[in-house]
């Protein structure tokens, strides 16, 4: 089973500030996804980044980069030029990376890091 | 186009009572799924519906929990008795299968969930 660990409940950043949340997780497979998530107050969890695990190169989307470290199986997400925008509830989350039909696709999440940017 | 929608958006009932919460997924999305978030706790996964048929319930709590998507469409969950600790967010979300054939990736569109309040 897939383990996925936000140690940070809560942080705060000023705005046009980077800030980085930590992400790190726990599996026994080899090809998996990474993603990180935004959950803004009283709306809809939406995509902000993914990564593939057998690419070596940190996906980029704009302000929000990702330091993937496989070997330490850490996957943190940095937010520069932040913005008030950006306040919202991050979640970092592990799919297994599966082929052939009857895939079972599930999402396996962290606790979440409530990110508040301040004006 | 319409995203992810589950209806109701807030539910409260008393310990015992029954509640069915309603999730209509993207239109085409043969893959549903619903999570569930315990207050503090991480969004754990329910089950999983391709098209009509349960994929994966593996995450389903106990029996008091039935879910069903007849016809393929939308999704209900019905929670009959509800318990205390049933209270949470329960997230819906659907997605298609893109990529390569062999090969899957999904992004899963995530509904804004309902929460649930047993008192």
């Amino acid at each position: 089973a897939q383990t996925v660990t936000q140690s940070q409940p809560e942080m705060s950043v000023q705005e046009a500030e980077t800030v980085t949340l930590s992400c790190t997780y726990d599996t026994s497979e080899n090809n998996y996804y990474l993603f990180w998530y935004k959950q803004p107050p009283s709306r809809q969890m939406i995509l902000v980044i993914r990564q593939e695990a057998y690419k070596q190169q940190n996906a980029t989307e704009n302000r929000f980069s990702v330091n993937f470290q496989k070997a330490a199986k850490s996957f943190s997400l940095k937010i520069s030029d932040s913005q008030l925008g950006d306040t919202a509830m991050y979640f970092c989350a592990f799919m297994k990376r599966s082929s052939g039909g009857g895939s079972n696709y599930k999402l396996t999440f962290g606790k979440g890091t409530l990110l508040t940017v301040n004006p | 186009e319409a995203g992810v929608t589950q209806f109701p958006s807030h539910s409260v009932i008393e310990k015992g009572q029954t509640v069915t919460l309603r999730c209509d997924p993207i239109s085409g999305h043969d893959n549903l799924y619903w999570y569930r978030r315990v207050m503090g706790k991480e969004i754990k996964f329910l089950l999983h519906f391709v098209k009509e048929s349960k994929q994966d319930e593996s995450g389903m709590p106990n029996n008091r929990f039935l879910a069903e998507r007849t016809g393929g469409t939308y999704s209900t969950l019905k929670v009959q008795p509800a318990e205390l600790e049933d209270s949470g967010v329960y997230f819906c979300a659907s997605s298609q299968v893109l990529g390569l054939a062999g090969i899957s990736y999904n992004e899963q569109f995530f509904g804004p969930g309902t929460r649930l309040t047993v008192l």
